[in-house]
């Protein structure tokens, strides 16, 4: 069965400095992983996908997020937060060899920039 | 990217009262779309699956009767609330799938119901 856990319901960052957001899954086949960018009353756009290539995968907005299997997580992080990056972000696992219906969201993360 | 255009983004109507939500995929042919609710400062919870010329599959505990899905065709997916209540007012997400096995999916940009 596939599960996703976001550890972190809430992180806040000063402008400038890292940001990490913590995924951990399970899944029982190769999984397709997903990080998505919620703004406010806003659908959900991509970041980035790891779907069993390169196991560090670059995103959009300078974001990016590494695959490491013996760990099962696949961590976001960005070297320097803007205070655009604020918003809430989803950590989504599904199975390669499944229907699309098999597709399990995190509970979320909402990230604060501070200035 | 793919694109999935939602309509309306947001709609006030009167208890009692039925709102048609459309799902378009303008760029694709989707042959499933999802619908979710999402509560303030929750995750997305998935309502229905919406299969192009059949039935739309619906997860536990969502009313059918309640929540009406037709997908007549590959772009268009609408969900219809009727008779609705306040407690019907939510954030309401579709999205398209991108392709079996990617499990990519391509989200409209939500519509926001309010019932009064």
């Amino acid at each position: 069965a596939q599960s996703v856990t976001q550890l972190d319901s809430h992180v806040s960052v000063s402008e400038g400095t890292p940001v990490l957001l913590r995924c951990n899954y399970s899944s029982s086949y190769s999984p397709s992983l997903f990080w998505y960018v919620q703004h406010p009353n806003k659908g959900l756009q991509l970041l980035l996908k790891y779907t069993s290539a390169a196991t560090l995968v670059k995103g959009i907005n300078g974001f990016e997020a590494e695959f490491k299997k013996s760990e099962t997580s696949f961590h976001l992080t960005k070297p320097s937060a803007h205070m655009s990056d604020a918003a809430e972000y989803f950590c989504v696992v599904s199975d390669q060899d499944s229907s699309a219906s098999k597709i399990i969201f995190g509970s979320g993360t909402r990230l604060s920039i501070r200035p | 990217g793919a694109v999935v255009s939602q309509h309306p983004s947001r709609v006030i109507c009167k208890s009692g009262t039925s709102v048609k939500i459309e799902c378009r995929s303008l760029d694709f042919q989707a042959t499933t779309m999802f619908w979710y609710r999402q509560f303030p400062k929750q995750s997305l919870m998935l309502m229905a699956t919406s299969n192009e010329g059949s039935k739309a599959t619906y997860e536990q505990g969502v009313e059918k009767d309640k929540f009406l899905i037709n997908h007549a065709s590959l772009t268009l997916s609408t969900l219809t609330v009727t008779s609705a209540h306040p407690e019907d007012s939510s954030f309401y997400i579709c999205s398209a799938s991108g392709g079996w096995g990617t499990g990519e999916l391509f989200f409209g940009e939500g519509s926001r119901l309010t019932v009064l």
